[in-house]
């Protein structure tokens, strides 16, 4: 099955720096590639994706990238401020060709925490 | 709408009793799942259901554990008996269709979640 490594698991910075927090995944067949971030007490919330398709993505002050090759794929956070601190969580998705079952497998977690 | 909505909030039970989880879905999302949030484990897929059906329960850890949808609006998943170890948070998450709408992002929108501790 899909396995999903994320580094590091914890991650400070100064306000305003960027960050960057990298995924690789296992499974070839995986195709979509999601960042979910989520803040104390709550469930976790899409930020942004990327498709198997693409190489880069961008919004705002954050962007993915995807190197389908190495099966590696990243974010990037630019300008951080305080209120990017959370939890952030990459992801793969695949569907299984045999059972058709789809299946989003969430890598380990990313604490980032920007100091003022 | 008012988003995935989870109930109870926090649980505390003693080790043997009947544990239920509550979820309300987004209306008009079709497919439902059911996550645990550990320290050691991450975020697990227990199981998950397409128009109220189960589809994949391969990520349920043991029988203790078992999930129902009788209804589009609501899901439920029991842990009977409860353990120590079952001790965790357990999100409720749905989407609308599948991956494969061309242009669309395929959006998981998880509920607040449960804490559950078993002691």
């Amino acid at each position: 099955g899909e396995n999903v490594e994320q580094h590091p698991s914890t991650l400070s910075v100064q306000e305003g720096d960027s960050a960057v927090i990298k995924c690789t995944y296992s499974d070839s067949a995986s195709n979509y590639f999601p960042w979910y971030k989520q803040e104390l007490g709550k469930g976790p919330q899409l930020i942004i994706d990327i498709r198997s398709n693409v190489g880069e993505k961008k919004d705002q002050r954050i962007a993915v990238t995807l190197n389908k090759t190495a099966k590696h794929f990243s974010l990037h956070i630019t300008e951080t401020q305080p209120e990017d601190s959370a939890v952030y969580f990459c992801a793969a998705f695949r569907t299984h060709s045999g059972t058709g079952f789809q299946k989003l497998v969430f890598g380990t977690g990313t604490r980032l925490l920007v100091s003022p | 709408d008012a988003g995935v909505i989870q109930s109870p909030r926090h649980e505390v039970t003693e080790m043997g009793q009947e544990v239920t989880l509550r979820c309300k879905p987004i209306s008009g999302h079709d497919y439902l799942f059911w996550y645990r949030q550990t320290m050691m484990r991450g975020l697990e897929l227990l199981i998950y259901f397409n128009n109220n059906v189960p589809i994949d329960d391969s990520g349920m850890p043991e029988d203790r554990f078992s999930a129902k949808m009788p209804n589009a609006s609501f899901s439920t998943l029991k842990i009977q008996p409860s353990e120590p170890r079952d001790s965790a948070v357990y999100f409720c998450a749905s989407s609308a269709s599948s991956l494969y709408l061309t242009g669309e992002s395929y959006e998981q929108y998880f509920g607040p979640g449960t804490r559950l501790t078993v002691t």
